[in-house]
């Protein structure tokens, strides 16, 4: 079985500032990764996914997260923030060659200040 | 694609109504999942299916829950009778290979 821990419950920045949201996980095998984000009142839409290969991945809106196996993380970054990042954010691990099944973070709530 | 459909939207009921909540996966998409979140459980996996077929019901929390998938694009979770604990947004999300679409969500308020 899996297991998500997401360090954070809340964090906040200000505008155009870097910020890391952390993320580790375990499991006995390989995993895939995920980020999702969550606006207000609206479903989750993923922002990356580590499957294989390079452990550096980009996704969207400027959004990077880099796998770490030895440290069992998968933490997000952003160099730069705009008010319009504030949402929750949610890590998921599921184990390959098994069930489909996704486990969630508690989630991180980013509040980009002005 | 029009993604995952879920409706209704928002509903609001009295404690030992039935309710029935519905979703509409991608098209083309073998499997369909049913969560539900809460700001104390955060978000949980409910039951999962593959090719019509529930692979996964462990995180159904008790008999008052069941969920049908009568063919490939659609889906029910229903909850007879409603608690007011069973208060919740409820997710469907469907895949094909490992990524999972979340639709928008069904707002369950049981008073």
């Amino acid at each position: 079985a899996q297991s998500v821990t997401q360090l954070d419950s809340q964090v906040p920045v200000f505008e155009e500032a870097p910020v890391e949201l952390r993320c580790n996980y375990s499991s006995s095998v390989s995993v895939y990764l995920f980020w999702y984000v969550q606006y207000p009142n609206q479903g989750l839409q993923l922002l990356l996914k580590y499957l294989s290969g390079s452990t550096l991945v980009k996704g969207i809106n400027g959004f990077e997260a880099e796998f770490n196996k030895s440290q069992t993380s998968f933490h997000l970054r952003k160099p730069s923030v705009h008010i319009s990042d504030t949402a929750e954010y949610f890590c998921a691990v599921s184990g390959q060659g098994g069930s489909e099944k996704l486990v969630f973070g508690k989630g991180t709530k980013l509040t980009v200040n002005p | 694609d029009a993604g995952v459909i879920q409706s209704p939207r928002h509903e609001v009921t009295e404690m030992g109504q039935e309710v029935t909540l519905r979703c509409k996966p991608i098209s083309g998409h073998n499997s369909l999942f049913w969560y539900r979140q809460t700001m104390m459980r955060g978000l949980e996996l409910l039951i999962y299916f593959n090719n019509n077929v529930p692979i996964d019901d462990s995180g159904m929390p008790e008999d008052r829950f069941s969920a049908k998938m009568p063919n490939a694009s659609f889906s029910t979770l229903k909850i007879q009778p409603s608690e007011p604990r069973d208060s919740a947004v409820y997710f469907c999300a469907s895949s094909l290979l490992v990524e999972q679409f979340f639709g928008p969500g069904t707002r369950l308020t049981v008073l």
